[in-house]
């Protein structure tokens, strides 16, 4: 079935780093998203992709949609202590029909101050 | 606030006992979507549904799940005779359904289920 590879699984830097985290996948998808799951709440949305080669970015979040529609990356910038939490890629396939999304394993950021 | 609503946020069942989950979605849309998060996983499909419609609940177990959206109120999840291994966070989620964004789903806090 559909999966997508997140990497790393966690991350531990210094405030003011930046951070790039990616996911791929053997599959091709239509739509990108990037989460941030904070401990007892849901994922929120933090970028949409659209297009394969797209590049967008959200403040300190840059995100973008390979090329060849199999992976996407997020960088974060000067990373503070809120960006603390848990970062999960999910991805939209091809058919029209069903709107399910796959979902990463999550990349675990923690930031020292 | 007119975000997607879910209630109760936590549930705690015995086992054998059935355990329903509430879900209001965002004010405009008319798509819901159900995933199940275990610790230290990111969340799995379970069901994707329109008023009145399944439209794909491949990712629902055969037995003893079931999920409906009715044409008025909430989403239901409803999970019969639970047992430990339903255990898990359950998240649902909605969108728009047209637009570019149509598919782009924004997610409740969840419903931590408990099963003793």
């Amino acid at each position: 079935g559909q999966q997508l590879n997140q990497s790393p699984q966690s991350m531990f830097i210094q405030e003011g780093e930046d951070v790039s985290m990616n996911c791929t996948s053997s599959s091709i998808f239509n739509t990108w998203l990037w989460y941030k799951q904070d401990p007892g709440e849901g994922p929120v949305l933090l970028i949409a992709l659209y297009k394969a080669g797209e590049l967008t970015s959200n403040g300190r979040l840059t995100a973008q949609f390979g090329i060849t529609r199999k992976d996407s990356f997020l960088n974060i910038s000067a990373s503070i202590p809120s960006d603390v939490g848990i970062y999960f890629c999910a991805a939209q396939g091809r058919s029209s029909n069903t709107g399910k999304l796959i979902f990463g394993q999550g990349t675990t950021l923690q930031v020292k101050p | 606030n007119a975000g997607v609503m879910q209630n109760p946020r936590h549930l705690v069942r015995r086992r054998g006992q059935e355990a329903r989950l509430r879900c209001s979605p965002m004010k405009g849309h008319s798509h819901v979507y159900w995933y199940r998060q275990l610790p230290e996983e990111g969340l799995k499909f379970m069901v994707y549904l329109q008023k009145e419609n399944i439209i794909d609940e491949s990712g629902m177990p055969k037995e003893r799940f079931s999920a409906e959206f009715p044409k008025e109120g909430p989403s239901i999840l409803r999970i019969q005779q639970v047992v430990r291994g339903d255990s898990a966070a359950y998240f649902c989620a909605s969108s728009p359904g047209q637009g570019i964004a149509k598919n782009i789903q924004y997610f409740g806090a969840g419903t931590r289920l408990s099963v003793l």
